[in-house]
């Protein structure tokens, strides 16, 4: 079973800053979470990942909570090529043979 | 593009016919996974390859056959499907202490 609880849906105004929360109350302390992305009729795209620190790259910002119960992924000038589906995802380790369980995520919709 | 293709993209297929899904890594990865994508429901793992041996088969029924020639190729062998089988199926690599997959474009199958 997916351990977080992210919301079904979410619009955004294009330009504007989109602000994804998700809730990993059970978090262990040795887990990382990953964002990832899945764009209509494509493969879902890795965008950042952290454990307790904050983090950006060229794609979004993670800001995680200091108890690490939830973290915010932020796109910081959405685009309509920005619409697609988010998912927040916990995993063990750096392994690459740890299973990535997904959920059903957020279908966020960037507006013009 | 992910450096992860897939062919073919779109397979129709009879519940006594014998078809195989390709994936193939252009990454120098030496992890690779199958998973299925059914109709509003979340990705599902289905198999891992690390180094070309099966590392996990989440309960996979056996008219899903996989097999990994070699770090760069995958494929999914099927046969007797069932019409509850139609879904998408995506390819994905990494490097096996590596924290981001790559997934390919995916195949969608229909059983009729």
């Amino acid at each position: 079973d997916a351990k977080t609880t992210q919301p079904p849906s979410m619009d955004c105004a294009e330009g504007r800053a989109a602000n994804l929360p998700c809730n990993h109350s059970t978090i262990s302390g040795n887990e990382y979470v990953y964002w990832y992305r899945q764009i209509h009729s494509q493969g879902p795209q890795y965008i950042i990942h952290g454990l307790k620190n904050n983090e950006t790259n060229e794609m979004a910002s993670l800001i995680i909570t200091e108890d690490r119960k939830s973290s915010t992924l932020i796109l910081p000038h959405a685009t309509l090529r920005d619409t697609a589906v988010y998912y927040c995802i916990v995993r063990v380790g750096q392994g690459g043979s740890e299973k990535l369980v997904f959920g059903k995520g957020t279908k966020l919709t960037v507006n013009p | 593009e992910t450096g992860v293709t897939q062919t073919p993209r779109h397979l129709v297929m009879g519940m006594t016919n014998k078809k195989s899904l390709k994936c193939e890594q252009h990454l120098g990865h030496n992890a690779m996974y199958w998973y299925k994508q059914s109709a509003k429901k979340p990705l599902e793992l289905m198999f891992v390859y690390n180094f070309k041996e099966q590392t996990e088969n989440n309960s996979v029924p056996s008219r899903f056959s996989p097999e990994c020639p070699n770090s760069s190729h995958l494929f999914l062998h099927l046969h007797t499907l069932q019409p509850e089988d139609s879904a998408l199926y995506l390819c994905a690599s990494s490097q096996v202490l590596s924290n981001e997959q790559f997934f390919g474009p995916g195949t969608r199958l229909t059983v009729l």
